[in-house]
């Protein structure tokens, strides 16, 4: 099993709808949940961190983590074309940052 | 407050050669880690220094190596070029290990 495992995509979604991203992870002992964006050509940017079960709002992106399910997602309300980009899930493993290979993200205008 | 700033930006190698690979963190940060992107692979982790001490190494060959230095700067060196090195090489610093990374703009390494 992969560590961090997320849907390649492309994913699209209408402008203005809501895009959800969704990770898994297999190490259980993970305390630390990130989400990356990473425009082409672009080093990967922090959008948002969640260490406990439930939801962080920040703006118009929402984390959500279900701990038992080793489960973390990311909603992204009233898309816009500036959000497509490749979003990155990254968990912590034995104090080091792994992250998974990304989804592509196209908001349709 | 300055990002990560990484050096050079491309460089183009042959096989066979060895390369470094410069970066310094934010001014505060005393944790960089090292990163390889390829399109295939995604990310993948390298290794972590904090205080001049490699704590964390990823499943890397030994041709990958690296240092930090005491002002926290950090330099990554690969020897014996494969065309398989041929990436994105990613720096990114934090405050402390398992914490958010802050990455620089990388240093796009092909190997011809």
């Amino acid at each position: 099993q992969k560590e961090v495992e997320q849907n390649s995509g492309p994913l699209s979604v209408p402008e203005g709808a809501i895009a959800s991203l969704n990770c898994t992870y297999s190490d259980r002992g993970s305390q630390s949940f990130f989400w990356y964006r990473q425009y082409s050509g672009k080093s990967p940017e922090l959008i948002m961190s969640i260490y406990s079960n439930g939801d962080k709002e920040d703006g118009r992106f929402t984390a959500q983590l279900n701990k038992a399910s080793q489960y973390v997602s990311l909603l992204i309300r009233d898309s816009q074309p500036s959000d497509s980009a490749t979003y990155l899930c990254a968990v912590d493993r034995d104090d080091k940052i792994i992250f998974g290979k990304g989804t592509r993200l196209h908001i349709l205008p | 407050k300055a990002g990560v700033t990484q050096t050079p930006r491309y460089l183009i190698k042959t096989r066979g050669q060895q390369v470094t690979l410069s970066c310094s963190p934010i001014s505060g940060h005393r944790s960089v880690s090292w990163y390889q992107q390829t399109p295939g692979q995604g990310l993948q982790f390298l290794f972590e220094y904090f205080s001049e001490t490699q704590r964390n190494k990823g499943n890397f060959p030994g041709r990958f190596s690296g240092r930090q230095f005491s002002n926290s700067r950090s330099e990554m060196n690969v020897s014996t070029l494969e065309l398989g090195d041929s990436a994105l090489y990613l720096c990114a610093s934090s405050l402390d290990r398992g914490e958010k990374l802050f990455f620089g703009s990388g240093t796009q390494l092909s190997v011809l």
